[in-house]
């Protein structure tokens, strides 16, 4: 079974500080990671993945993730927030790469 | 630019309505998904199909019904509409196992009054 457990569901970082919002994952195989933004009002969108290889993945808008299989973490991380990264954001786990099962959702507010 | 087209963005109908929510993706991805999106619970699927006229339960299927007749349009279906299906809805499509993640649609938020 498959499952993503996103730890926080708010948190608030102030403009120009570090952004950190924590992703935990089950799966039985070496899974496909995601993470997706979600602005109000709108579908979601992809921010970044991990299928294979390196472990460090980047994405748009200065985000990052690191797969840690040993630790079954997926966290996305920003250097630095910036007003526009509020929103709320989804990690999300596949095996196969067919279906994906969601987080919770983590709402992101940046303080100016 | 790739897209995965919801018919309506915000909808109101009343109890006991039946409603149609249409989804249209233009990839030729093989499969498609339906989920509910409801504060604190994030995402739930509804139903998916991974091929034309196939369709699977997925989460929390009770309540919905869905139709996929040709290969870019999966419609969910609520046959008795319920104030408890008042929800944001999101159609998403993929192409299957690659690993290329999700396209969503921009969502239809239903109220059911």
């Amino acid at each position: 079974a498959q499952s993503v457990t996103q730890l926080g569901s708010h948190v608030s970082v102030s403009e120009g500080a570090l952004v950190l919002l924590r992703c935990n994952y089950s799966s039985s195989v070496p899974p496909y990671l995601f993470w997706y933004v979600q602005y109000p009002n709108q579908g979601l969108q992809l921010l970044l993945k991990y299928t294979t290889g390196a472990t460090l993945v980047k994405g748009i808008n200065g985000f990052e993730a690191e797969f840690k299989k040993s630790e079954t973490s997926f966290h996305l991380t920003k250097p630095s927030a910036h007003m526009s990264d509020a929103a709320e954001y989804f990690c999300a786990v596949s095996n196969t790469g067919n279906q994906f099962y969601f987080g919770t959702g983590t709402s992101l507010t940046v303080i100016p | 630019d790739v897209k995965v087209t919801q018919s309506s963005r915000y909808l109101v109908k009343r109890t006991g309505e039946k409603v149609f929510l249409e989804c249209v993706q233009d990839m030729d991805h093989e499969n498609m998904f339906w989920y509910r999106q409801d504060p604190g619970l994030g995402l739930r699927l509804i139903y998916f199909s991974y091929d034309v006229k196939m369709k699977e339960k997925g989460d929390i299927p009770e309540g919905y019904s869905v139709s996929r007749e040709k290969k870019e349009r999966f419609s969910l279906i609520l046959e008795s509409a319920s104030t408890n299906q008042t929800s944001m809805y999101l159609c998403a499509s993929n192409e299957g196992a690659t690993g290329y993640g999700y396209t969503f649609g921009s969502g239809t938020r239903l109220t059911v009054v």
